[in-house]
């Protein structure tokens, strides 16, 4: 199984629209993460909850809005989609705080 | 803002050790020093931290200079499979991990 997986994988949509990315963790971890990577690769912290609540917030626009319905799920929704959110996005966990970050294997999302 | 300096790309021979140097000259006392990897396309893998003493493990070494400002991460015995960027971190314990733009290692045959 999986340890992160998020879903769906490959994401394509026009501009204007509202698309939610879903994350899954099954390794009893308390934190989790949204990265985005941009197409020069840089890799940014977006959010992160621990025990569903909020600890980071990276200035991202209210567009994104995180949302944590237990500590074993971490979605994105993003609304009125633009270009420059075309990007991957990375779903991460960690044990705790203090631990070590597992990703899933990434959400590239193109929008037209 | 990241607080590391790595090289932007090396090579290291399949079978050899490949040494990657990071600079971290104004790293506090209670920050870590962590690398992850990422192979292409993939998600960004944790490879090993410490914080003042050498760390091993199955997949590499870490060596910290005495000073802390600077570490490298040693894969022993390179294999192709290791090509991948590699990023250096240093993190207080529970705040968040900022990359870098890390080193490409190539590794050829």
């Amino acid at each position: 199984d999986t340890a992160v997986s998020q879903t769906p994988k490959y994401l394509v949509t026009q501009m204007g629209n509202d698309k939610s990315i879903k994350c899954e963790q099954n390794l009893g971890h308390d934190t989790m993460y949204w990265y985005k990577q941009d197409s020069k690769k840089f890799l940014k912290i977006m959010f992160s909850y621990n025990n569903k609540e909020l600890i980071i917030n990276e200035t991202v626009p209210n567009r994104f809005s995180p949302k944590s319905p237990d500590k074993a799920h971490l979605n994105l929704h993003i609304n009125s989609l633009e270009l420059g959110d075309s990007a991957v996005y990375f779903c991460a966990s960690s044990l705790s705080r203090a631990g070590e970050l597992f990703f899933g294997e990434g959400s590239r999302l193109t929008v037209l | 803002d990241a607080k590391t300096t790595q090289p932007p790309s090396m090579d290291c021979a399949e079978g050899r050790a490949a040494n990657l140097p990071c600079n971290h000259s104004t790293i506090s006392g209670n920050e870590y020093v962590y690398w992850y990897r990422q192979i292409h396309s993939q998600g960004p893998q944790y490879i090993i931290h410490g914080l003042k003493n050498n760390e091993t493990n199955e997949m590499a070494s870490l060596i910290i200079t005495e000073d802390r400002k600077s570490s490298t991460l040693i894969l022993p015995h390179a294999t192709l499979r290791d090509t991948a960027v590699y990023y250096c971190i240093v993190r207080v314990n529970t705040d968040k991990l900022i990359f870098g733009t890390g080193t490409r290692l190539q590794v050829f045959p």
